[in-house]
């Protein structure tokens, strides 16, 4: 079925260790976002895309990295965890020109 | 890129009508008022979106004055499951816009 998906969904990991969060979006948007939300701050952008090997930072980039080598994905990646990193990772795309944003279910990851 | 202000929560009960108001005070002239609503453990989903006067569809209506310097979201007779974060963004449709969220609006609807 079309749409965006995040995997994986729960995530448990330690201080130290690299994790990837996939995501995947099956509308061939161009622009392509990961937010992390925490409670009291409300949705932090961290990365985006505006297209396939096009990337820049948000608000919140610090300790993570992305790549687009394809327009359907979208992986962010935390080089070396934190547990200031716990979070829930929302993953979202937009077709070039339009306002609405998809969002992914989420990536709850808990970093020990 | 235009700041909003928005309250931080909101009650209300069954079958009350709910408004929701957002300042925009620098909102530019290309700029669209947008709301999106989050429920517990989802990612936040487009509801409505407009310009200006009113704006209406099967969830909620969209209220913009003149100067469009504020915008105001209306639930029509909200039930348990309107319970949500409700975002206000502001920002123009070109493909450069990256929308900035903020802490929305929780609403809770009490039986």
């Amino acid at each position: 079925d079309a749409g965006i998906t995040q995997s994986p969904r729960y995530k448990i990991t330690e201080t130290g260790r690299q994790v990837t969060l996939m995501c995947h979006q099956t509308w061939s948007h161009s622009y392509m976002f990961w937010y992390r939300q925490d409670l009291g701050h409300g949705l932090r952008l961290i990365y985006y895309s505006a297209a396939a090997d096009i990337t820049d930072k948000g608000e919140v980039p610090d300790g993570y990295v992305v790549s687009r080598s394809k327009t359907e994905n979208f992986p962010l990646t935390l080089e070396s965890a934190t547990r200031s990193q716990t979070s829930v990772y929302f993953c979202a795309s937009r077709a070039g020109g339009k306002e609405t944003q998809y969002f992914g279910p989420g990536t709850r990851l808990l970093v020990l | 890129l235009a700041k909003t202000t928005q309250p931080i929560s909101m009650d209300s009960y069954e079958g009350q009508e709910v408004n929701i108001t957002c300042s925009h005070n620098n909102i530019a002239t290309n700029d669209y008022i947008t709301w999106y609503q989050q429920f517990p453990s989802q990612g936040p989903r487009f509801i409505i979106q407009g310009y200006k006067t009113k704006v209406t569809n099967e969830v909620a209506s969209l209220f913009i004055p003149a100067d469009r310097k504020s915008s105001t979201l209306s639930l029509p007779r909200v039930s348990l499951s309107d319970t949500a974060v409700y975002y206000c963004l502001v920002g123009g449709t070109g493909g450069s816009y990256i929308p900035t969220f903020g802490r929305g609006t929780s609403l809770i609807v009490h039986p």
